[in-house]
This record gives C-alpha cells, sequence and structure tokens, in this order.
C-alpha cells in the first residue's frame, strides 16, 4: 500500500494570504496525484488532478504540482470560502489518501 | 448535470448485514467506473471497493474483502454495496463517487470527479 503523508496538519492563514500544501507518498507515484477540497457536511470536491490538472469549475487560484514522491498544493490567494480540509490521493496504485490539512482562519 | 444519490444507511448490530444504494444520473452510466468511498466521523476519506462500467471487474480494500460486494445495474443506472459481518469499525459515512477517466480503473486505481451527499452506516449494539 501506498502511504500518502500531508503536512501541516493545520494551516491557519488569513483571507489574501497564499497557502502552500505539501503530500509526499511512500514511494513513487509518477504524476498520479490527485487533490480534493472537503467542507463539514459536504462530500468531496475533485480540485486537481495528475498532479498539475485543474478540475471542472475550479478557480484559477488553485494550482498543483510536482512527480514522484513529492506533491504541492497552492492556493495563490484565499478566499473565505477556501479554509476547509484538504486531502491529496494518489492512483498509482490502489488507491489511498492523506490524512488531509486543515486551513482555518487565523 | 450529474446528481449522485446513496441511500440504504442506517443503524445495524454489530454482525449484521445492510445494503446501499447509489441512484446515478446525468451521464452514460455504463461508460463509467464507480466506486464506493467512507468516512468515519471525524476522520480522513479511505477508499472501499471499486467496479468497472461493465460491472465485469470488482476491486475491494483489505479491510471490507469477503464481507462487501459491490454490483451495479446498468438497466436501472445504481450502484450497490451489500455489506455483511458488519463491525464497529465499519461505522461511517459513506459516498458513491463517479470515475473521471471512463470504465475502467484497473486494480482499483481511481480518480473521482463526482460523488454523492452520503449515508451514514453506524454499526452498534
Amino acid at each position: 500500500e501506498i502511504v500518502l503523508t500531508q503536512s501541516p496538519a493545520t494551516l491557519s492563514l488569513s483571507p489574501g494570504e497564499r497557502a502552500t500544501l505539501s503530500c509526499r507518498a511512500s514511494q513513487s507515484v509518477s504524476s498520479y496525484l490527485a487533490w480534493y477540497q472537503q467542507k463539514p457536511g459536504q462530500a468531496p470536491r475533485l480540485l486537481i488532478y495528475d498532479a498539475s490538472n485543474r478540475a471542472t469549475g475550479i478557480p484559477a487560484r488553485f494550482s498543483g504540482s510536482g512527480s514522484g514522491t513529492d506533491f504541492t498544493l497552492t492556493i495563490s490567494s484565499l478566499e473565505p470560502e477556501d479554509f476547509a480540509v484538504y486531502y491529496c490521493q494518489q492512483r498509482s496504485k490502489r488507491v489511498t489518501f492523506g490524512p488531509g490539512t486543515k486551513v482555518d482562519i487565523k | 448535470e450529474v446528481q449522485l444519490v446513496e441511500s440504504g444507511g442506517g443503524l445495524v448490530q454489530p454482525g449484521g448485514s445492510l445494503r446501499l444504494s447509489c441512484a446515478a444520473s446525468g451521464f452514460t452510466f455504463s461508460s463509467y467506473a464507480m466506486s464506493w468511498v467512507r468516512q468515519a466521523p471525524g476522520k480522513g476519506l479511505e477508499w472501499v471497493s471499486a467496479i468497472s462500467g461493465s460491472g465485469g471487474s470488482t476491486y475491494y480494500a483489505d479491510s471490507v474483502k469477503g464481507r462487501f460486494t459491490i454490483s451495479r445495474d446498468n438497466s436501472k443506472n445504481t450502484l450497490y454495496l451489500q455489506m455483511n459481518s458488519l463491525r464497529a469499525e465499519d461505522t461511517a459515512v459513506y459516498y458513491c463517487a463517479k470515475d473521471l477517466t471512463g470504465a475502467h480503473c484497473s486494480g482499483g486505481s481511481c480518480l473521482f470527479d463526482y460523488w454523492g451527499q452520503g449515508t451514514l452506516v453506524t454499526v452498534s449494539s
């Protein structure tokens, strides 16, 4: 099983600031890494797939980068609606998710 | 518009059974692999099972293999999850999810572009 580790566990920022979230895989997943956003009481929403491709309807302030074992999700300027939990997910082998990073308001 | 609506959750005793359903609309159901993903209260996401578009291939997480069975009825645009021998640790919100890439996610290597709202399964005496 490929284990995904996310850091930090919690990120406290203000609206307008830049958010940088990290996801590290226990072995190479090539570019088969996705990012999801989840708000309380809601289902996850796909943001980024294959490391750097924005899903349909996702604003340009969300971007992804990385390959192999190290990946980054960047939110260029936080909007109030961006405060949520973010999960990474790999599909190089059987699906696994990271434990999540909570982005909360400072 | 893609819609996925789960049903069938509820309270069940340990060792009991439950069948979840997911009614799909807004896309050609048989052309896409589908999965179940669960989330225990206050915890992260765990992939449970996947099925190819035809239903001919199925994949399971080790934690549910031998106890859960995924199936689909393409004539009814509906996905199912039969859960037997339920344990307290199966307590979670269960989401159905559509695969982005098409009819196959080989070996369970799936990518989820649409999710249902989830249905809560509680296993407790």
